[in-house]
């Protein structure tokens, strides 16, 4: 699976849009993008994930360029709830390799 | 409809004793995985299972760790004899099917402390 490289801490304040950057510039054409989150020591939480083109849940919006080399997870309001780290993971479409592969993500910290 | 059930959530045994975690899948997900982590570091794969074939094994550490799944519902995780370097949160996850499209579902996870 292709690597990913994101900020290791953002700061949003509560209300705000928090704007999650991606890099994953080796990705192939058969490779999804997925966003996970942690809370505190709960199991990992699946938000969203694409291909190519921009998707939209109840929780978030992913932003994939065109090029497919990076993307963007959108909260749109955010809260404190939201305070957590965040996965973005690079995974094969292939069932054969459909294991995820955890980074260290981004630490979102939510403030007043 | 109830998602990804871990038991026990916490366990505490000593060095050399044996430990059986428990995972219970969504209903009707084949595919079912076993991630862990230890102490400041990243979540880890261990196993996936679709159904009760072992379809990826890579991530087991040593011979100590066996993962079943009799009959393709529930699956379980022994550690024997359990060691120091054991101790973490042993996550599990479900799918509905193995490709990328399909997103799993994790667990709260078993936290697992050996003494």
């Amino acid at each position: 699976d292709a690597k990913t490289t994101q900020p290791p801490s953002m700061d949003c304040a509560e209300g705000r849009a928090a704007n999650l950057p991606c890099n994953h510039s080796t990705i192939s054409g058969n490779e999804y993008v997925y966003w996970y989150r942690q809370i505190h020591s709960q199991g990992p939480q699946y938000i969203i994930h694409g291909l190519k083109n921009n998707e939209t849940n109840e929780m978030a919006s992913l932003i994939i360029t065109e090029d497919r080399k990076s993307s963007t997870l959108i909260l749109p309001h955010a809260t404190l709830r939201d305070t957590a780290v965040y996965y973005c993971i690079v995974r094969a479409l292939d069932g054969t390799a459909s294991k995820l592969t955890f980074g260290t993500g981004t630490r979102l910290q939510v403030t007043l | 409809e109830a998602g990804v059930t871990q038991f026990p959530s916490h366990s505490v045994i000593e060095k050399g004793q044996t430990v059986t975690l428990r995972c219970d899948p969504i209903s009707g997900h084949d595919n079912l995985y076993w991630y862990r982590r230890v102490m400041g570091k990243e979540i880890k794969f261990l196993l996936h299972f679709v159904k009760e074939s072992k379809q990826d094994e890579s991530g087991m550490p040593n011979n100590r760790f066996l993962a079943e799944r009799t009959g393709g519902t529930y699956s379980t995780l022994k550690v024997q004899p359990a060691e120091l370097e054991d101790s973490g949160v042993y996550f599990c996850a479900s799918s509905q099917v193995s490709g990328g499209g399909s997103p799993l579902h994790f667990g709260n996870g078993t936290r697992l402390t050996v003494t």
